[in-house]
């Protein structure tokens, strides 16, 4: 059973559309998050929710909005693509929202063209 | 500044060789401490937490200088199967979970 999946995991689309990314963990934990890594492999935290809260969200376009319908769900929906959104998109969860380990979904290749 | 840093890589080591990787971070309330590793197209994985007292899990060794503000990571024995790329990740107490930039690991035989 994969503890965090996420869907899909290949991604391809044109500039100006809008998709979605969908994440799910089984692991029973409080804190879900998504992270964006670049092309240089630098891995950024985009938002945290807790207990389908919103706690971190960090600077990020407006273009980009989390939903987590339950605490074991948590979804980033991104409008108007643009090219630099090209990256892969890690969902993960921790236990609890302070200094527990994240576990991590296996990554989106995001590709926009 | 970054709030956590590592350095740079990429390291290139023979197998058997001991290699150490340094990662420091600016904020002084960060309270947990983690060493990942990425293999290529992966998601990071948990390698070990860093614990104040310092701990080891075989060949790994990971330590924590609180006044000075960095972790380390030392691996002995190199094997083949540790190329890969090591991510330092810090928390705080907002519960945000930060990672260095990586530093990429290649052993060579």
């Amino acid at each position: 059973d994969t503890a965090v999946s996420q869907t899909p995991k290949y991604l391809v689309t044109q500039m100006g559309n809008d998709k979605s990314i969908k994440c799910e963990q089984n692991l029973g934990h409080d804190t879900m998050y998504w992270y964006k890594q670049d092309s240089k492999k630098f891995l950024k935290i985009m938002f945290s929710y807790n207990n389908k809260e919103l706690i971190i969200n960090e600077t990020v376009p407006n273009r980009f909005s989390p939903k987590s319908p339950d605490k074991a769900h948590l979804n980033l929906h991104i409008n108007s693509l643009e090219l630099g959104d090209s990256a892969v998109y890690f969902c993960a969860s921790s236990q609890e929202a302070r200094n527990t380990e994240a576990f991590f979904g296996q990554g989106t290749r995001l590709t926009v063209v | 500044r970054k709030e956590v840093e590592q350095d740079p890589g990429p390291f290139n080591v023979p197998e058997g060789a001991t290699v150490a990787f340094n990662c420091t971070y600016s904020n002084s309330a960060s309270q947990s401490f983690f060493w990942y590793r990425q293999d290529c197209r992966k998601e990071p994985k948990l390698l070990m937490s860093v614990y104040s007292s310092g701990n080891e899990d075989g060949r790994f060794t990971a330590q924590l200088n609180r006044a000075s503000q960095y972790i380390s990571l030392l691996i002995r024995d190199s094997k083949l199967s540790d190329s890969a790329t090591y991510l330092c990740a810090v928390s705080n107490q907002g519960g945000k979970l930060i990672f260095g930039q990586g530093t990429e690991l290649s052993v060579k035989p």
